[in-house]
Parts: C-alpha cells; sequence; structure tokens
C-alpha cells in the first residue's frame, strides 16, 4: 500500500518552461488536495478536488491548472513557470466528508532560475 | 471557511505538558476541528480531530470549548521529537481545507 506518491520529487525548471507534477493515490479517496509551502512558510492550498472530474480553486491558484481525469490521480500543472513557483509542493487526499484524516505525500521540490 | 488563529510560536521543556491554543470563532456547526503537525522536511500527518467532545488518542488530547469558538491541543508530555509546526484546521462541507501557519513547537532538553 502505497498510500500518496508525487512525481517527481525534484526538478529544476528554466522561467518559462511548463512541467507537470503527478500525484497518485491507492486508497481509493474521493478528495484530493495540492498545496505549496515556501521556507518557513506554513501551506497554501493551490486547487482541490472532491470527485473525479472535478476541481476547484484554492487560496493560491494563479499560475497553476489541475486535471482529475481518474480517481486516483490529481496532476498540478505549470504552464510557464516563473521563480515565484520556486517553492515544496506537497499532495494530499482524504476519503469524503468532514471526518477523514489527509494522507499527504512526500512532497515534490521544484526550482524555477 | 471558518478561519483559524493561532500563536506563531512556543516552547516547552521535555517531559511536560505542552497545550497548544487555537481560535476558529467563525466554525459553523458542523465543522471539525483537526489538527496536524509537520515535523522537519517532512510532509504533515494527522494528530487528532473532533466535533464537540474532548478526544483522546495515543498522540494527544484535543479539548474543545463549550461555544466551539477555540480548542486546544494537548501533549501530555511533550518529547524532542515532538518538535514540530503544529496546525490547527476546520473542515468543510466544501472539501476546502485551508491550514494557515501553524505553531512552531520548540522542545527544549
Amino acid at each position: 500500500n502505497a498510500g500518496v506518491t508525487q512525481t517527481p520529487k525534484f526538478r529544476v525548471l528554466k522561467t518559462g518552461q511548463s512541467m507537470t507534477l503527478l500525484c497518485a493515490q491507492d486508497m481509493n479517496h474521493e478528495y484530493m488536495y495540492w498545496y505549496r509551502q515556501d521556507p518557513g512558510m506554513g501551506l497554501r492550498l493551490i486547487h482541490y478536488s472532491v470527485g473525479e472530474g472535478t476541481t476547484a480553486k484554492g487560496e493560491v491558484p494563479d499560475g497553476y491548472n489541475v486535471s482529475r481525469l481518474k480517481k486516483q490521480n490529481f496532476l498540478l500543472g505549470l504552464e510557464s513557470a516563473a521563480p515565484s513557483q520556486t517553492s515544496v509542493y506537497f499532495c494530499a487526499s482524504k476519503r469524503g466528508g468532514d471526518t477523514g484524516e489527509l494522507f499527504f505525500g512526500e512532497g515534490s521540490r521544484l526550482t524555477v532560475l | 471557511d471558518a478561519k483559524t488563529t493561532q500563536p506563531n510560536s512556543m516552547e516547552s521543556n521535555e517531559e511536560e505538558p505542552v497545550h497548544l491554543p487555537c481560535n476558529h470563532s467563525t466554525i459553523s456547526g458542523t465543522d471539525y476541528i483537526h489538527w496536524y503537525r509537520q515535523l522537519p522536511s517532512q510532509g504533515p500527518e494527522y494528530v487528532i480531530h473532533g466535533l464537540t467532545s474532548n478526544v483522546n488518542n495515543r498522540m494527544a488530547s484535543l479539548a474543545i470549548a463549550e461555544d466551539r469558538k477555540s480548542s486546544t491541543l494537548i501533549l501530555h508530555r511533550a518529547t524532542l521529537r515532538d518538535a514540530a509546526v503544529y496546525y490547527c484546521i476546520s473542515s468543510s462541507n466544501t472539501g476546502k481545507l485551508i491550514f494557515g501557519q501553524g505553531t512552531t513547537l520548540q522542545v527544549k532538553p
């Protein structure tokens, strides 16, 4: 049982390049989330999804797009990376409802030069 | 979405109890209160959650005020491994989960 797996774990991009972060969960969870965490800061919600085929904006959605074509996968895309998007990205998933526990991936460290 | 407010940092001595406060004055009647913690260089991990009654598990206790506008995470005997950032969040029926800045707990030997 792998839990929540993020790919890749590290990536260096040049300004203007695009990339996609993949989050995969094997727990049949309904809800999935993408957060970013800058050094010394808390987690900020980028986008989230409450089910296959649905996505919603979080606190800081600008510059990012997401897709949830399959229940187990939640993709985060950067169409034109900017240095301000240098951060550690965490994916999380939980079962539906108010009481489910969030399970986090190990994080993906992205550097944009 | 209910906003939570926590102190930026707290200190504790090893093997002493720690009380981490959280204010959530705009919480709705059906929103749960969840606590997570983040150890250095790791993703957050679940600690405990509750709705109205106080809750206990192997990691901690959660005391929820009668009016539900605040709660306190209690670590009964802090260890050095408890040094982390602790986040208090409230759930939402929309699924949106906002973490905030959290409280950085330092544990002194």
